[in-house]
């Protein structure tokens, strides 16, 4: 059974800190997302990373996906009250139809 | 443009009632379909998907079937619902194998 982990599972930040939040796994994934996740709203895409060792940016977010394609980060420069909310990773394997969710880390960013 | 749709936003049901959830995709054709249920604050699990018509694969075994009926429609039941079913469910689509993902707003049931 596949598993993503997911850490820190809770982050309370002030505004204009940097974190990182993490997703691993002990599975190989040939593509992996991103999403974040407002309160009683359906998970919204961020970003979707296929190539080991691949770095994406949007705005203040930065996608890493690890080399070997088991494991990746999401760091966020300069946190805003807007990037509150549940990031969630999920990744997919070749030939399957579907997504395996992480666990989630909560982010709370403090005015 | 494609759009999700999932209804209703809220239940509230009691133990051994059934269930219906209804997710309606527009704008795209032959789309796979999830359906995923949400605990409180945390990851999801996938319940349910289809690649076509009355094609679904079950993840996990539980209380809960899901249909196919329309190319677009995607329906989540139950017979008779149990405490444990009280969660978040969220259906989603996508056009392919590992493409993007889009969800729907999602269920909040609560059953009492």
């Amino acid at each position: 059974t596949q598993l993503l982990e997911q850490s820190p599972q809770f982050l309370s930040i002030q505004e204009g800190e940097n974190l990182t939040v993490y997703c691993n796994s002990s599975s190989v994934f040939s593509s992996l997302q991103w999403y974040r996740q407002e309160p009683g709203e359906g998970p919204v895409l961020l970003v979707t990373v296929v190539t080991g060792g691949e770095v994406k940016k949007l705005k203040r977010l930065t996608f890493q996906f690890g080399d070997a394609r088991k494991d990746s980060s999401l760091h966020i420069t300069a946190a805003q009250p807007g990037d509150t909310g549940l990031y969630l990773c999920a990744g997919a394997s070749a030939g399957t139809y579907k997504y395996i969710f992480g666990t989630g880390t909560r982010l709370k960013v403090l005015a | 443009s494609q759009t999700i749709h999932q209804w209703p936003a809220t239940l509230v049901q009691p133990v051994g009632s059934p269930l219906s959830l209804e997710c309606t995709v527009e704008g795209t054709s032959n789309p796979n379909l999830y359906w995923y249920r949400q605990a409180a604050g945390r990851g999801l699990q996938l319940l349910f998907y289809s690649v076509g018509i009355g094609q679904i694969s079950s993840e996990v075994p539980q209380n809960l079937s899901a249909s196919r009926p329309q190319d677009r429609q995607f329906i989540l039941s139950s017979k008779k619902l149990l405490l444990s079913d009280s969660g978040f469910y969220l259906c989603a689509w996508s056009e392919g194998p590992m493409r993007d993902y889009t969800f729907g707003s999602g269920t909040r049931l609560t059953v009492v």
